[in-house]
């Protein structure tokens, strides 16, 4: 079937350590996106990539880094430099020109 | 920036019941999306709306493209426990292919 898969769906972290989150789509979608969710609150995003090799920082991209190397991928690492990376990380994907998104079903990163 | 202002926060109600929630912004949208999101998963796209007036249903949802293009609604009939959730309206930022989202509204229903 095809659909966003986001791994793993929790994953804990002591404070310090740098971690990669993943997101794999097989939609052949060109545009895939990172946000995060914090509790009650709407979602910010973080990175986004239109196409291979490229990407572009979004409202609240410091402390976290992204690779697009595969059409398929979008990783994110959370570095030690981000001060709160505690919360729910969303990756999404569209086609290129569409708005509409479609979302994987999250991993909740808990730093201790 | 461009904000998404979602109302209300949260409600309460009885099953049965019908639902409306509203998304307005300050500035004009050429699309209007509603999310669905339950507890820890993502959200799942409910509708899509491309033209300012367009009504468009999805079995008991029925949501509106406001003709300012500067709001939107999404209506819920006889509601249902699975309703439960948080509604999200989302838009995309112009010049650029990425989604600005609103607070949420969070559905609770007394069964």
């Amino acid at each position: 079937d095809g659909g966003i898969t986001q791994s793993p769906k929790y994953l804990f972290r002591k404070e310090g350590q740098n971690v990669t989150l993943s997101c794999e789509q097989n939609l052949n979608h060109d545009a895939m996106y990172w946000y995060r969710q914090d509790p009650g609150q709407g979602l910010r995003l973080i990175y986004y990539s239109q196409i291979v090799n490229d990407f572009q920082k979004g409202d609240i991209a410091e402390g976290y880094s992204v690779s697009r190397e595969k059409k398929e991928s979008f990783p994110l690492t959370v570095t030690s430099a981000q001060k709160n990376p505690t919360a729910f990380y969303l990756c999404a994907s569209s086609i290129r020109g569409s708005s509409s998104a479609f979302f994987g079903q999250g991993t909740r990163l808990t730093v201790v | 920036g461009q904000q998404l202002n979602q109302s209300p926060q949260s409600m309460f109600i009885q099953e049965g019941e019908d639902v409306s929630m509203n998304c307005t912004s300050s500035s004009i949208f050429n699309t209007w999306l509603w999310y669905k999101q339950e507890p820890g998963e993502g959200p799942v796209l409910l509708i899509a709306l491309y033209k300012a007036g367009e009504l468009t249903s999805n079995g008991r949802l029925t949501a509106q493209f406001g003709i300012t293009r500067k709001d939107s609604f999404l209506n819920i009939s006889a509601s249902i426990p699975s309703d439960v959730g948080i509604y999200f309206c989302a838009g995309p930022i112009q010049g650029a292919q990425k989604l600005v989202f609103g607070q949420g509204t969070r559905l609770t229903i007394n069964p």
